[in-house]
């Protein structure tokens, strides 16, 4: 079945420090694929998404670049601050509008 | 539009206790949705409605599970017969389109 395989934190990294949060899926067809985060005491929200291969999402300095061939959605931000402490999940569009969550990352960014 | 919505924030129930959640959804969403999420692990689907058809279960959804969403508006989700493995937070999602979800902040269920 459809899957999402990511990094495994905690991520420490100092601010201002290059961010990178691998994330690689298994599924059927091309499936939308979406990163989200979860601020420490809030909701899940979504941060950036991409519906198809070689689409690039982008939200608040964060980038993920659909790669088909590698079926890879990487996670990167050139350059972190404390305020993106974090958990940050890699997800895929299923079937049914159902989407499949990977395990979470904790990142940590010290001042 | 006051975001999604869920009730009670926090529940500690005894083992053998019966547990019953609440989402309200965005008003105009007709699509809601049920997950679980468990310590250091990404939310797991649980079961998803259409307006008040409920269109696919998940396999987690044992038989002490239950899910309504009469009128097609807020959902209830039940545990019956509460075992400790149920100690979870239970997300509720809903969307308008595909994978637009908006996410509620969760019922964290606790059971001693």
């Amino acid at each position: 079945g459809d899957s999402v395989t990511q990094m495994e934190g905690p991520v420490t990294l100092s601010e201002e420090a290059f961010l990178t949060i691998n994330c690689t899926y298994t599924a059927t067809g091309y499936p939308s694929l979406f990163w989200y985060v979860q601020y420490p005491g809030e909701g899940l929200q979504l941060l950036l998404k991409a519906t198809k291969a070689d689409d690039k999402g982008s939200n608040k300095g964060f980038e993920a670049t659909y790669r088909k061939e590698t079926t890879s959605f990487h996670l990167e931000k050139g350059s972190v601050q404390v305020s993106d402490s974090a958990v940050y999940f890699c997800a895929l569009g299923s079937s049914a509008s159902k989407i499949i969550f990977g395990s979470g990352t904790r990142l940590s960014i010290r001042p | 539009d006051t975001g999604v919505s869920q009730d009670p924030r926090h529940k500690i129930t005894k083992r053998g206790q019966n547990v019953t959640f609440r989402c309200d959804p965005i008003s105009e969403h007709n699509r809601l949705y049920w997950y679980r999420q468990t310590l250091g692990q990404g939310p797991e689907f649980l079961t998803y409605f259409q307006n008040e058809a409920q269109l696919e279960k998940s396999r987690l959804l044992s038989d002490r599970f239950s899910a309504e969403r009469p009128k097609g508006s807020f959902s209830t989700l039940e545990i019956q017969r509460t075992e400790q493995g149920d100690s979870a937070m239970y997300l509720c999602a809903s969307s308008l389109e595909d994978y637009g979800y908006t996410f509620g902040s969760g019922t964290r269920l606790t059971v001693v």
